[in-house]
């Protein structure tokens, strides 16, 4: 069964502290995982697409990666701006048209 | 360009109306899809088109219909409402490449209950 789960549910930092969030999947045939950001009472707002294990990509405070397995992201010395839920998608297994998503990794940076 | 827009923001039903959530795009793009989110579980596909003219169902399509009604406009419809479809609904759209897995991109999404 395609399934996508996040994890921690929640986090909570201090202003400067470094952490990850994990974003772990099973589909078969992997066609792109998806970064999204998500503000309270707010569309969800497109970070970064990794097609291939290895892959990363950049965006400031942010860093996302991927293996065949999962993927991170790193979020190095966060403000309180950074503040939001993170979540994930891949496409359903034998498709691209449909995204299945994960729970979401609610993230408050205080300062 | 305004990206994605939704109407209504807001809306409050009586279990057993009907109603209407529009969603429009400005980006030519082909694919368009709703969404509901509720607490806890993410975001869950309702109904999909993957270009005009077409329409197929997601994970929880019970309950509602859509129409495609031009290359712009897709439309969420609750014929009947109950208290289990009180959610906030996401509309989003992509271009709809063949063979990639292209990036979505949501509206604000139109927060409804249904007492």
């Amino acid at each position: 069964e395609d399934q996508v789960t996040q994890s921690p549910e929640a986090l909570r930092l201090q202003e400067g502290e470094s952490s990850s969030l994990n974003c772990s999947y099973t589909v078969s045939g992997l066609r792109g995982l998806f970064w999204y950001r998500q503000d309270p009472g707010k569309g969800p707002e497109f970070l970064f697409t990794l097609y291939s294990a290895g892959e990363e990509k950049e965006k400031e405070r942010l860093k996302a990666t991927l293996t065949k397995k999962e993927s991170f992201l790193h979020i190095t010395a966060p403000k309180p701006e950074d503040s939001a839920t993170y979540l994930c998608a891949v496409p359903f297994s034998g498709g691209y048209n449909k995204l299945i998503f994960g729970a979401g990794t609610r993230l408050a940076v205080h300062p | 360009n305004a990206g994605v827009t939704q109407t209504p923001k807001f809306q409050v039903l009586k279990t057993g109306q009907s109603m209407t959530l529009q969603c429009a795009q400005d980006m030519n793009h082909n694919s368009m899809y709703w969404y509901r989110q509720d607490p806890g579980m993410g975001l869950r596909l309702i109904y999909y088109s993957a270009s005009e003219g077409t329409t197929d169902k997601g994970e929880v399509p019970n309950g509602y219909n859509v129409s495609r009604l031009n290359k712009r406009e897709f439309s969420l419809r609750l014929e009947s409402a109950a208290p289990s479809q009180t959610s906030v609904y996401f509309c989003a759209s992509k271009r709809g490449l063949a063979g990639l897995t292209d990036t979505q991109y949501f509206g604000p999404g139109t927060r409804l209950t249904v007492l």
